[in-house]
């Protein structure tokens, strides 16, 4: 168990609608990390905070797509419009001195 | 951008048998980081190499940082069922950044 607990584990959508997942790591890492993976595939790198700042974002990060966190704890990562093409699993990672503790992640389906 | 590849992408190997993968970046790194995912699983921390030429070893693990910075290699010796899974090299730019970018993965099946 890292610590790192993502919600809901799995999301099964139509495409158009809005989903949105959550992420609460470990308290005393300051920096968090979103990112997507798909089958046969590494992590994809989305996002990652600094405490409440977001500091970088990745091309991918498209306007469809933000992610906040508000209050340097937990995070959220909300897609709009979701398109089937944005079927992944989609991991939180919390980290303090660069190794990263993954959560379970949160399985996006969209039919 | 940075780039972080791997090779090969799958490895089957007879239980016993050495195994090796391989990591290139496209840009010098700060640093390494290996995973390790196993099937269903989420990527799990493994080790980070920080200095040029570090090796260090974990049991039947021995992990490289090339000279230049640039590559690295993790080698298990004497596969055992336990290993199956897949293995991610990370990287961090040499650049005062925190973006970890990940390789596509090495996944290994161990053959009892």
């Amino acid at each position: 168990d890292t610590g790192v607990s993502q919600d809901p584990r799995h999301k099964i959508t139509k495409r158009g609608q809005n989903v949105t997942f959550r992420c609460d790591p470990i308290s005393e890492h300051n920096r968090l990390y979103w990112y997507r993976q798909t089958l046969g595939q590494g992590p994809e790198f989305l996002t990652y905070f600094q405490n409440e700042a977001q500091l970088e974002k990745s091309r991918l990060l498209s306007d469809r797509f933000s992610a906040e966190r508000p209050k340097g704890s937990f995070s959220t990562l909300e897609i709009q419009r979701t398109e089937q093409g944005d079927s992944a699993m989609y991991l939180c990672a919390a980290a303090e001195l660069g190794e990263l503790f993954f959560g379970e992640g949160s399985r996006l389906t969209v039919l | 951008g940075q780039q972080v590849m791997q090779i090969p992408q799958y490895q089957h190997v007879q239980e016993g048998e050495d195994f090796t993968t391989y990591c290139n970046s496209s840009t010098t790194l700060s640093n390494i980081q290996w995973y390790k995912q196993r099937p269903g699983g989420h990527p799990v921390f493994l080790i980070q190499l920080v200095k040029s030429g570090e090796v260090k070893k974990q049991k039947r693990l021995t992990f490289q940082f090339g000279e230049a910075k640039k590559n690295s290699s993790l080698h298990i010796t004497a596969t055992q069922t336990t290993d199956v899974g897949t293995y991610f090299c990370a990287g961090y730019g040499s650049s005062n950044t925190g973006k970890l970018i990940f390789g596509q993965g090495t996944t290994l099946q161990v053959k009892p």
